[in-house]
């Protein structure tokens, strides 16, 4: 069973387009978090979502948008694409922060988004 | 505010030999500090981390990391290494009370040579 799951992992799109990826855990986190890798491996967190309070990174532009249906469940939606998304997304999850006092974050495998 | 600095975007070692790759960190507050290994077109995997007590840990696959704070540092060594052990290894901290926070190092390629 996999603990953190991304689809799709490989997306592939034009510039300005708009596409979402899905990320589901089954580890009963209440924690979630989306991360960004560039071409260098360079890896910065863009949001974290805990419990309906959503945590936004300043430096993420507002075209990326998280949504969560419930919480075992952190999709990214990401509106006009543009050459500088080209990156590898990673999702990740965690235990609810009153119950666990560090943060130990279990990742899912990455999309490869490339914007053409 | 807390950073990561990793010493050695590159690092080749032959099989059998000792790993070592070096991890600072910067924090206001006694800080978390992990290691994660990333494989080939895969995420990352948590190896070890250290919060409170002994401050050499151990982990997966037979690495360890000791925590020395009057270095401010996290070095992750391993005594042989085994080919398998080719990744790409990222140091990270966080700090108490603001584990949604936690910041990577810009990663450590290690090669095993054969």
């Amino acid at each position: 069973d996999t603990a953190v799951s991304q689809t799709p992992k490989y997306l592939v799109t034009q510039m300005g387009n708009d596409k979402s990826i899905k990320c589901e855990q089954n580890l009963g986190h209440d924690t979630m978090y989306w991360y960004k890798q560039d071409s260098k491996k360079f890896l910065k967190i863009m949001f974290s979502y805990n419990n309906k309070e959503l945590i936004i990174n300043e430096t993420v532009p507002n075209r990326f948008s998280p949504k969560s249906p419930d919480k075992a469940h952190l999709n990214l939606h990401i509106n006009s694409l543009e050459l500088g998304d080209s990156a590898v997304y990673f999702c990740a999850s965690s235990q609810d922060l009153v119950s666990s006092s560090y943060n130990e974050q279990f990742f899912g495998p990455g999309t490869r988004l490339t914007v053409l | 505010a807390q950073s990561v600095t990793q010493l050695g975007s590159h690092v080749s070692v032959s099989e059998g030999a000792l790993v070592l790759l070096r991890c600072n960190y910067s924090s206001s507050v006694p800080p978390y500090l992990f290691w994660y290994v990333q494989y080939p077109n895969q995420g990352l995997q948590l190896l070890l981390k250290y919060t409170t007590g002994a401050t050499l840990v151990k982990g997966i696959n037979g690495f360890e990391a000791e925590f020395k704070k009057s270095e401010t540092s996290f070095h992750l060594t391993k005594p042989s290494a085994h080919m398998s052990d080719a990744a790409e290894y990222f140091c990270a901290v966080s700090a108490p009370g603001s584990a949604r926070q936690l910041t990577f190092g810009s990663g450590t390629q290690l090669t095993v040579l054969p």
